[in-house]
Protein backbone atom coordinates (compact mmCIF):
# COMPACT_ATOMS: atom_id res chain seq x y z
CA UNK A 1 0.00 0.00 0.00
CA UNK A 2 1.18 3.34 -0.98
CA UNK A 3 2.22 5.72 1.35
CA UNK A 4 2.00 9.76 1.01
CA UNK A 5 3.81 10.98 -2.19
CA UNK A 6 5.30 13.91 -2.08
CA UNK A 7 7.38 15.31 -5.25
CA UNK A 8 9.82 16.82 -5.83
CA UNK A 9 12.24 15.19 -3.48
CA UNK A 10 15.01 17.76 -4.11
CA UNK A 11 14.49 21.33 -5.70
CA UNK A 12 16.98 24.00 -6.53
CA UNK A 13 16.21 27.32 -6.93
CA UNK A 14 16.84 31.05 -7.94
CA UNK A 15 15.90 33.74 -5.31
CA UNK A 16 12.28 35.28 -6.88
CA UNK A 17 11.21 31.91 -8.63
CA UNK A 18 7.95 30.22 -8.01
CA UNK A 19 8.29 26.81 -6.53
CA UNK A 20 5.18 24.60 -6.22
CA UNK A 21 5.28 20.87 -3.83
CA UNK A 22 3.02 18.29 -4.70
CA UNK A 23 1.72 15.95 -2.22
CA UNK A 24 -0.92 12.74 -2.90
CA UNK A 25 -2.20 11.61 0.55
CA UNK A 26 -3.06 8.00 1.55
CA UNK A 27 -6.09 7.41 0.20
CA UNK A 28 -8.99 7.12 2.34
CA UNK A 29 -7.77 9.52 4.81
CA UNK A 30 -9.35 13.12 5.23
CA UNK A 31 -6.81 15.33 7.09
CA UNK A 32 -3.87 16.35 5.07
CA UNK A 33 -1.17 18.31 7.46
CA UNK A 34 2.05 20.55 5.61
CA UNK A 35 5.14 21.33 7.65
CA UNK A 36 8.62 23.00 7.55
CA UNK A 37 11.43 21.79 9.74
CA UNK A 38 14.42 24.22 9.57
CA UNK A 39 17.40 23.40 11.75
CA UNK A 40 16.87 26.61 13.56
CA UNK A 41 13.44 26.37 14.14
CA UNK A 42 12.51 22.53 13.93
CA UNK A 43 9.06 21.20 12.65
CA UNK A 44 6.41 23.55 12.02
CA UNK A 45 3.08 23.00 10.85
CA UNK A 46 2.10 25.86 8.17
CA UNK A 47 -1.61 24.85 7.46
CA UNK A 48 -4.35 21.89 7.49
CA UNK A 49 -7.06 20.40 5.89
CA UNK A 50 -10.14 18.62 6.42
CA UNK A 51 -12.42 17.05 3.93
CA UNK A 52 -10.34 18.95 1.07
CA UNK A 53 -10.76 22.40 3.14
CA UNK A 54 -8.43 24.14 4.76
CA UNK A 55 -9.33 24.61 8.89
CA UNK A 56 -5.87 26.46 10.09
CA UNK A 57 -3.21 28.47 8.14
CA UNK A 58 -2.06 30.36 11.04
CA UNK A 59 1.67 29.02 10.39
CA UNK A 60 1.35 29.90 6.94
CA UNK A 61 4.70 32.61 7.63
CA UNK A 62 3.83 35.11 5.04
CA UNK A 63 1.69 35.77 1.63
CA UNK A 64 4.19 34.29 -0.40
CA UNK A 65 3.10 30.83 0.70
CA UNK A 66 -0.39 29.24 -0.69
CA UNK A 67 -1.94 25.89 -0.72
CA UNK A 68 -4.46 24.00 -1.88
CA UNK A 69 -6.43 21.18 -1.99
CA UNK A 70 -8.32 20.72 -5.05
CA UNK A 71 -9.65 16.70 -4.37
CA UNK A 72 -9.04 14.29 -1.63
CA UNK A 73 -5.70 12.68 -3.47
CA UNK A 74 -3.75 15.34 -4.35
CA UNK A 75 -2.87 19.02 -2.58
CA UNK A 76 0.24 21.32 -3.59
CA UNK A 77 2.22 24.07 -1.57
CA UNK A 78 3.05 27.39 -3.44
CA UNK A 79 5.84 29.70 -2.74
CA UNK A 80 5.92 32.77 -4.93
CA UNK A 81 8.48 34.82 -4.96
CA UNK A 82 10.64 32.19 -3.18
CA UNK A 83 13.78 33.68 -0.89
CA UNK A 84 16.57 31.93 0.69
CA UNK A 85 15.21 31.96 4.13
CA UNK A 86 12.48 29.36 2.72
CA UNK A 87 14.93 26.69 2.18
CA UNK A 88 13.91 23.47 4.29
CA UNK A 89 12.63 20.53 3.96
CA UNK A 90 8.82 20.36 3.20
CA UNK A 91 6.69 17.23 4.87
CA UNK A 92 3.02 16.83 3.84
CA UNK A 93 1.63 14.24 6.23
CA UNK A 94 -2.01 12.32 6.34
CA UNK A 95 -4.61 11.05 8.83
CA UNK A 96 -8.10 9.30 9.26
CA UNK A 97 -9.13 11.03 12.33
CA UNK A 98 -12.05 9.23 14.12
CA UNK A 99 -13.37 9.01 17.81
CA UNK A 100 -11.01 6.49 19.75
CA UNK A 101 -8.52 6.46 17.04
CA UNK A 102 -4.85 6.81 17.39
CA UNK A 103 -4.51 10.36 15.33
CA UNK A 104 -1.66 8.83 13.88
CA UNK A 105 -0.27 11.25 11.03
CA UNK A 106 1.57 9.09 8.19
CA UNK A 107 4.49 11.67 6.87
CA UNK A 108 5.38 11.86 3.01
CA UNK A 109 9.67 11.50 2.50
CA UNK A 110 9.70 15.35 2.19
CA UNK A 111 10.88 17.88 -0.52
CA UNK A 112 14.10 19.31 0.61
CA UNK A 113 14.15 22.61 -1.00
CA UNK A 114 17.36 24.77 -1.68
CA UNK A 115 16.48 28.52 -2.67
CA UNK A 116 19.63 30.48 -3.89
CA UNK B 1 8.41 30.36 26.22
CA UNK B 2 7.70 27.89 23.37
CA UNK B 3 4.75 25.44 23.56
CA UNK B 4 6.72 22.25 24.06
CA UNK B 5 9.79 22.28 25.30
CA UNK B 6 11.92 18.89 25.17
CA UNK B 7 15.84 18.11 26.61
CA UNK B 8 18.27 19.56 23.97
CA UNK B 9 20.35 16.68 24.08
CA UNK B 10 22.31 14.79 22.78
CA UNK B 11 22.01 11.89 24.89
CA UNK B 12 24.82 9.26 24.63
CA UNK B 13 24.27 6.01 26.10
CA UNK B 14 25.80 2.90 25.94
CA UNK B 15 23.83 -0.51 24.51
CA UNK B 16 21.75 -1.74 27.66
CA UNK B 17 21.21 1.64 29.55
CA UNK B 18 18.07 3.13 30.26
CA UNK B 19 17.29 6.71 29.07
CA UNK B 20 14.47 9.06 29.85
CA UNK B 21 13.47 11.86 28.14
CA UNK B 22 11.34 14.63 29.00
CA UNK B 23 8.60 17.37 27.81
CA UNK B 24 6.84 20.15 29.24
CA UNK B 25 3.79 22.00 27.03
CA UNK B 26 2.64 25.31 28.02
CA UNK B 27 -1.11 24.64 27.04
CA UNK B 28 -3.31 23.05 29.72
CA UNK B 29 -6.20 22.53 27.29
CA UNK B 30 -4.48 19.56 25.47
CA UNK B 31 -5.78 16.81 24.69
CA UNK B 32 -3.33 14.45 22.82
CA UNK B 33 0.18 13.80 23.28
CA UNK B 34 2.40 11.60 21.47
CA UNK B 35 6.28 10.77 20.87
CA UNK B 36 7.06 10.70 17.48
CA UNK B 37 10.72 8.92 16.28
CA UNK B 38 12.63 10.50 13.22
CA UNK B 39 15.94 8.98 11.61
CA UNK B 40 18.45 11.30 9.95
CA UNK B 41 17.05 12.41 7.23
CA UNK B 42 14.18 10.41 7.28
CA UNK B 43 10.71 11.23 7.93
CA UNK B 44 9.02 11.53 11.22
CA UNK B 45 7.19 8.51 12.32
CA UNK B 46 4.67 7.75 15.02
CA UNK B 47 6.67 6.18 18.16
CA UNK B 48 3.51 5.49 20.57
CA UNK B 49 0.88 7.93 22.13
CA UNK B 50 0.58 8.89 25.46
CA UNK B 51 -2.09 8.46 27.46
CA UNK B 52 -2.90 9.49 31.18
CA UNK B 53 -2.57 6.46 32.63
CA UNK B 54 0.72 5.65 31.32
CA UNK B 55 1.45 3.25 28.58
CA UNK B 56 4.12 0.72 27.62
CA UNK B 57 4.90 -0.98 24.17
CA UNK B 58 8.07 -3.14 25.15
CA UNK B 59 11.03 -1.03 25.73
CA UNK B 60 9.57 2.19 25.98
CA UNK B 61 7.21 3.60 28.17
CA UNK B 62 5.36 6.94 28.05
CA UNK B 63 3.95 8.68 31.22
CA UNK B 64 1.86 12.20 31.16
CA UNK B 65 1.68 15.00 34.41
CA UNK B 66 -1.53 16.67 33.26
CA UNK B 67 -0.84 18.39 36.53
CA UNK B 68 2.91 19.33 35.93
CA UNK B 69 2.25 19.16 32.16
CA UNK B 70 5.09 17.37 31.09
CA UNK B 71 5.20 14.06 29.19
CA UNK B 72 7.66 11.47 29.26
CA UNK B 73 9.52 8.38 27.87
CA UNK B 74 12.13 5.44 28.98
CA UNK B 75 13.65 3.41 26.89
CA UNK B 76 15.14 0.61 28.47
CA UNK B 77 17.78 -1.84 27.59
CA UNK B 78 18.98 0.53 24.47
CA UNK B 79 19.62 -1.12 20.96
CA UNK B 80 22.19 0.90 18.73
CA UNK B 81 19.38 0.80 16.57
CA UNK B 82 17.37 3.55 18.54
CA UNK B 83 19.47 5.95 17.78
CA UNK B 84 17.31 8.72 16.60
CA UNK B 85 15.47 12.05 17.44
CA UNK B 86 12.41 11.84 19.45
CA UNK B 87 10.22 14.24 19.21
CA UNK B 88 7.40 15.24 21.75
CA UNK B 89 4.12 15.81 19.86
CA UNK B 90 1.41 17.61 21.69
CA UNK B 91 -2.75 18.32 20.10
CA UNK B 92 -4.34 21.21 21.80
CA UNK B 93 -8.13 21.04 22.20
CA UNK B 94 -10.29 22.03 19.22
CA UNK B 95 -8.69 20.97 16.57
CA UNK B 96 -5.57 18.99 15.11
CA UNK B 97 -3.25 21.83 14.95
CA UNK B 98 -0.09 19.89 15.88
CA UNK B 99 2.87 21.25 17.74
CA UNK B 100 6.31 19.27 17.65
CA UNK B 101 8.93 19.79 20.31
CA UNK B 102 12.53 20.83 18.77
CA UNK B 103 13.56 16.67 19.24
CA UNK B 104 16.03 15.25 21.67
CA UNK B 105 18.89 13.27 19.78
CA UNK B 106 19.28 9.89 21.51
CA UNK B 107 23.27 7.94 19.97
CA UNK B 108 23.20 4.64 21.15
CA UNK B 109 27.13 2.97 21.55
CA UNK B 110 28.13 -0.23 21.43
Amino acid sequence: DAGVIQSPRHEVTEMGQEVTLRCKPISGHDYLFWYRQTMMRGLELLIYFNNNVPIDDSGMPEDRFSAKMPNASFSTLKIQPSEPRDSAVYFCASSLIRQGSSYEQYFGPGTRLTVT
Amino acid sequence: RKEVEQDPGPFNVPEGATVAFNCTYSNSASQSFFWYRQDCRKEPKLLMSVYSSGNEDGRFTAQLNRASQYISLLIRDSKLSDSATYLCVVIPTGGFKTIFGAGTRLFVKA
